[in-house]
């Protein structure tokens, strides 16, 4: 099944401890962009990339790193997280110039 | 980037219709897209229109586009409780200058309720 898997779906974290939510995709999509959603705010994006070893900054990348080693995999690290990097994150991927395909999001909780 | 405005909530009867609204920012997107976002979820894709169509048809769902206006509208036709969920409204944007619309303008979402 063609799909967009995220891990873990929920983390519970206290601040400053490193970690890293993992996205693969089955589909052999160029591209793969990480969002945050947050009440009142929408998704935002924070980081993409159109293919191996090609990332950029979306609008809220700060406090986050992304690497791109594989086709399939783009994890989000956050190398010290803190309580405002609480929220839901989504990975998306898709060909490029076609309609993204979401996973089910990570819910990230960091007291 | 600038906002793509949708509001925030909306409730209908069920069997009735549901328009929802959408202005957006950026008069050369490409594609205008409706997700759907049911709780727990992430998002799916509904439906999207290409920016040289004024109107596209799936089914209970009528998509409307206004280019002049910026104005997008998502009707869906004979509501049903499993309609309940939350869709946003989104505008492919130019990223690194490459005009292929990859990465997304999203809205906050129009939250909808269906009442039996």
């Amino acid at each position: 099944e063609a799909q967009v898997t995220q891990n873990p779906r929920y983390l519970i974290t206290v601040t400053g401890k490193k970690l890293t939510v993992t996205c693969s995709q089955n589909m052999n999509h160029e591209y793969m962009s990480w969002y945050r959603q947050d009440p009142g705010l929408g998704l935002r994006q924070i980081y993409y990339s159109m293919n191996v070893e090609v990332t950029d900054k979306g609008d809220v990348p700060e406090g986050y790193k992304v690497s791109r080693k594989e086709k399939r995999n783009f994890p989000l690290i956050l190398e010290s997280p803190s309580p405002n990097q609480t929220s839901l994150y989504f990975c998306a991927s898709s060909f490029l110039g076609s309609p993204l395909h979401f996973g089910n999001g990570t819910r990230l909780t960091v007291t | 980037g600038e906002d793509v405005e949708q509001s925030l909530f909306l409730s209908v009867r069920e069997g009735d219709s549901s328009v929802i609204n959408c202005t957006y920012t950026d008069s050369s997107s490409t594609y205008l897209y409706w997700y759907k976002q049911e709780p727990g979820a992430g998002l799916q894709l509904l439906t999207y229109i290409f920016s040289n169509m004024d109107m596209k048809q799936d089914q209970r769902l009528t998509v409307l586009l206004n280019k002049k206006d910026k104005h997008l509208s998502l009707r869906i036709a004979d509501t049903q409780t499993g309609d309940s969920a939350i869709y946003f409204c989104a505008e492919s944007i130019d990223e690194m200058g490459s005009n292929s619309g990859y990465a997304l303008n999203f809205g906050k979402g129009t939250s909808l309720l269906v009442t039996p």
